[in-house]
């Protein structure tokens, strides 16, 4: 069975904080996976991507290792606003369906 | 930016009941799922749609599930005769080749 974990949280931090996300996956032939982002009763939200070398989007810092079936989201200096849940997803499929991880909250304070 | 469109944001409908739900994916995208997340669970995908015809389906999209692209732009999810458990909010995505999907923002599905 195909399956992406996260821990549920929730992550309470200050504004400022940095905050760690991290995933792991059971599919070792997927080969995208993503960060999405999802408010209280939203649609889910692409908040990028994630490539083995790493990326970056400002605050946002993603991770994957293949070795460790491990996928990681960094956000740095949060804001209230990034206060939502996170979703790991991976590809399942050959025809592109997503699973989905059921989430981390995040919840940033003044 | 380019957006996909649900219709209706809620329906409400009685148990064994058929219910059509509507989407307009971003148009020059070509491929169409949908998915559904019961309250307080994860997002599950249902079925991928390509090229007029199914390309994949999970376990949950028995028979009392159709999909159909009626026309240009409508996608559209039917539930033949809905039950219980189907309450859930439906989410339809689209997205062009090798490219993330774009997801709409949901029909909220109330089964009486």
């Amino acid at each position: 069975r195909k399956e992406v974990e996260q821990d549920p949280g929730p992550f309470n931090v200050p504004e400022g904080a940095t905050v760690a996300f991290n995933c792991t996956y059971s599919n070792s032939a997927s080969q995208s996976f993503f960060w999405y982002r999802q408010d209280c009763r939203k649609e889910p939200k692409l908040l990028m991507s994630v490539y083995s070398s790493g990326n970056e989007d400002g605050r946002f810092t993603a991770q994957l290792n293949r070795a460790s079936q491990y996928i990681s989201l960094l956000i740095r200096d949060s804001k209230l606003s990034d206060s939502a849940t996170y979703l790991c997803v991976a590809y399942g499929g050959s025809q592109g369906n997503l699973i989905f991880g059921k989430g981390t909250k995040l919840s940033v304070k003044p | 930016e380019p957006e996909v469109t649900q219709t209706p944001s809620h329906q409400v409908t009685q148990m064994g009941q058929e219910v059509i739900l509507r989407c307009v994916p971003i148009s020059n995208h070509l491929y169409f799922y949908w998915y559904r997340q019961i309250l307080g669970q994860k997002v599950e995908f249902l079925v991928s749609f390509y090229n007029n015809e199914i390309s994949e389906k999970s376990e949950i999209f028995d028979d009392q599930f159709s999909v159909e692209r009626p026309d240009g732009s409508n996608f559209t999810l039917k539930i033949r005769s809905t039950k219980l458990e189907d309450s859930a909010m439906y989410f339809c995505a689209s997205s062009a080749d090798n490219q993330p999907q774009h997801f709409g923002d949901g029909t909220r599905l109330s089964i009486l």
